[in-house]
């Protein structure tokens, strides 16, 4: 079975401070791995994925994530948030079933 | 710029009353996927097609809710009877699957629904 866990509902961090956004999957396969982010009353927009290739990605807006098998993980890392950065970050995991699961999501607040 | 388009934006309407949701996928995407977003439930996946073929409804409550694939620039989302449990905003995307896996999904901007 397939599922992604957000461990952080809300994170909230000060402006030009680092985020961390954590995710954790489980595939019976060798998966893909995105994350979205949603900002209010907006559409989702991709941010970076990970397709096996290189382990750390690089996205959008100065976003990077890194997946690490071992710990089947990938974690979304800012070096220095802005407030336009606040929004609901989704991990998503995709594998060869053709099965894409989402995770509940995680709100991002940036305090000025 | 290709984007999924989705009509129409906004709808509101009274209990009982049938709803009708459109998508435009991407040319060329091979997959259309519907999802349904609300504050309780978070995002939901309702249905997706391949090629126009239904491969995934799972997530539909079947008694009122039917989606179709008329053809490749078309997918329709209906809710006959519509209920106020069903206000929430509809998200409609595409994407291409190759090799079995489904690459990036191209969301629209969403149905925003409420039944009175």
């Amino acid at each position: 079975a397939q599922s992604v866990t957000q461990l952080d509902s809300h994170v909230s961090v000060s402006e030009g401070t680092p985020v961390l956004l954590r995710c954790n999957y489980s595939s019976s396969y060798s998966p893909s791995l995105f994350w979205y982010v949603q900002h209010p009353n907006k559409g989702l927009q991709l941010l970076l994925k990970y397709t096996s290739a290189a382990t750390l990605v690089k996205g959008i807006n100065g976003f990077e994530a890194e997946f690490k098998k071992s710990e089947t993980s990938f974690h979304l890392t800012k070096p220095s948030a802005h407030m336009s950065d606040a929004a609901e970050y989704f991990c998503v995991v995709s594998d060869q079933n053709q099965k894409v699961t989402f995770g509940i999501g995680t709100k991002l607040q940036v305090i000025p | 710029d290709a984007r999924v388009t989705q009509t129409p934006r906004h709808k509101v309407t009274e209990m009982g009353q049938e709803v009708t949701m459109r998508c435009q996928p991407i040319l060329g995407h091979n997959t259309v996927f519907w999802y349904r977003q609300t504050m309780m439930q978070g995002l939901e996946l309702l249905a997706y097609f391949r090629n126009r073929a239904p491969l995934d409804d799972s997530g539909m409550p079947k008694d009122r809710f039917s989606a179709e694939m008329p053809d490749a620039t078309l997918a329709t989302l209906k809710i006959q009877p519509s209920e106020p449990r069903d206000s929430a905003v509809y998200f409609c995307a595409s994407g291409l699957v190759t090799g079995g896996v489904t690459d990036t999904q191209y969301f629209g901007p969403g149905t925003r629904l409420t039944v009175l």
